[in-house]
């Protein structure tokens, strides 16, 4: 099993540019998030899902759109690409618990998108 | 808002000698507590949990310590080796509730933790 895969691992994009982050799961998770990383601020959730065609904000939604039209795929589109949004981009998935209800429990993170915005 | 407070920022300690990370919340409806290990490159991994309902869990070298009174949690990390040198995040969730997936898993900022020889 790939897990969880993240494209691309490194982009450079210039202010106003728009740009879509990869996300793929082959765990059968209804549960996907993404989050990013910044030094000396841990790990801020931006969006996440419990399911096909839902999503919610999480604590820095600003700047970032979200759709999940398959269980598999949950893409984090930049709209106008902000020197602010120089981070580190994880996605993550998580199995549902006893009875089928999505979860978060257990976060199953791919290995991150390096994205500079100049 | 900072929901979970970890400290410290940076830990460097000897190889065979105990490491110790402690996090604060102050949202008494957090009921779930992980703790997550990310190597330089990689995207965090679930090491431990615990839930209010026990003071300790340990699995192998490492225990989750919890004091639900003073709303801290540490991790314990017994006769620490080089290979444990890696970024810790201690996190919190809210108990579930009616709306699933509404309980969302706020992170501390991190501790860099360097094991050396």
């Amino acid at each position: 099993n790939a897990g969880v895969t993240q494209t691309p691992k490194f982009q450079v994009l210039k202010t106003g540019q728009s740009m879509t982050l990869q996300c793929a799961q082959d765990m059968n998770h209804e549960y996907m998030s993404w989050y990013r990383q910044d030094p000396g601020m841990g790990l801020r959730l931006i969006h996440y899902s419990v399911g096909a065609g839902i999503t919610d904000q999480g604590e820095v939604p600003n700047g970032y759109n979200v759709s999940r039209s398959t269980t598999e795929d949950f893409p984090l589109r930049l709209l106008s690409a902000a020197p602010s949004q120089t981070s580190v981009y994880f996605c993550a998935s998580s199995y549902s618990a006893q009875g089928g209800m999505p979860s978060n429990e257990k976060l199953f993170f791919g290995s991150g998108t390096q994205l500079s915005v100049l | 808002q900072q929901q979970v407070k970890q400290s410290p920022q940076s830990l460097i300690v000897q190889k065979g000698g105990i490491s110790i990370i402690n996090c604060a919340y102050e949202n008494t409806a957090f009921d779930y507590f992980p703790w997550y290990q990310q190597f330089p490159g990689k995207g965090p991994a679930l090491l431990i949990a615990i839930r209010p309902d026990v003071s300790e869990k340990k699995e192998g070298r490492f225990t989750i310590s919890f004091n639900k009174s003073a709303k801290q949690f540490s991790l314990h990390i017994m006769d620490s080796q080089p290979g444990d040198s890696a970024t810790y995040f201690c996190a919190a969730r809210p108990s579930f509730i009616s709306n699933f997936g509404n309980e969302k898993l706020t992170f501390g900022t991190g501790t860099r933790l360097t094991i050396i020889p």
